[in-house]
């Protein structure tokens, strides 16, 4: 079975550019996560899809960060503009329901500059 | 606002002796709690969870102990093994697991040869 794919794997940005997360969730899997995991800390839940519906976001910095999962299947993960405070690793995790056990991507790698 | 606690950023332990990793949490809302493990440049990958209606789980050699009325948990690993060494994170979750999950800054467990 493949796991949760993202890409890209690393990425440099200035500040106040834009950037975007691509997530692929297993097969099947109804509910998606973006956390964001700044150097030293755990993961930090950014956002959870239900299918195509947002379930929580409301750890997400909506005035420059947002996430869309429109045929409830891939995601995306938007920052704009990037500050240096959000140079972090972004993972993606998905999960049969959402009483399921969560597997997680192996993630992106921001360095804001 | 830590919700989740691990106070030990690492830890150093002979090959097959028990290690013993600590998480403590502050929401009473947690119903739900998780261990994940994590290698560098992978995302963390799901070990062990318990239920606050049960005090223990166990699952080969791996052991989690819930105590409610200190909100604690631990990790029991015996015997250690060289590939247990990584960073250890403890995860709490609301509704049975049907939140997004709330993690502790992780314990790096080292196991010496």
């Amino acid at each position: 079975e493949a796991g949760v794919a993202q890409s890209p794997r690393y990425k440099i940005i200035e500040k106040r550019q834009s950037v975007a997360f691509w997530c692929n969730p297993i097969s099947g899997h109804a509910t998606l996560y973006w956390y964001q995991q700044i150097l030293g800390q755990g993961p930090k839940l950014l956002i959870q899809f239900q299918n195509n519906g947002v379930v929580d976001d409301s750890q997400l910095p909506k005035d420059r960060f947002s996430a869309e999962r429109l045929k409830g299947v891939d995601s995306t993960l938007k920052i704009q503009p990037a500050k240096l405070e959000d140079s972090a690793v972004y993972l993606c995790a998905s999960s049969l329901d959402r009483i399921d056990e969560q597997f997680f991507g192996p993630g992106t790698r921001l360095t804001v500059l | 606002d830590q919700q989740v606690k691990q106070n030990s950023p690492s830890l150093s332990v002979q090959e097959g002796r028990i290690s013993i990793l600590n998480c403590d949490y502050t929401n009473s809302m947690f119903d739900y709690f998780l261990w994940y493990k994590k290698y560098p440049a992978e995302g963390p990958t799901f070990l062990i969870s318990i239920s606050s209606i049960k005090d223990k789980n166990e699952d080969g050699r791996f052991t989690v102990f819930l105590n409610k009325s200190a909100k604690h948990l631990s990790l029991h690993i015996v015997p250690s093994q060289p590939g247990d060494s990584a960073v250890y994170f403890c995860a709490a979750s609301a509704l049975g697991g049907a939140d997004g999950l709330t993690f502790g800054k992780g314990t790096h467990l080292i196991i010496q040869p």
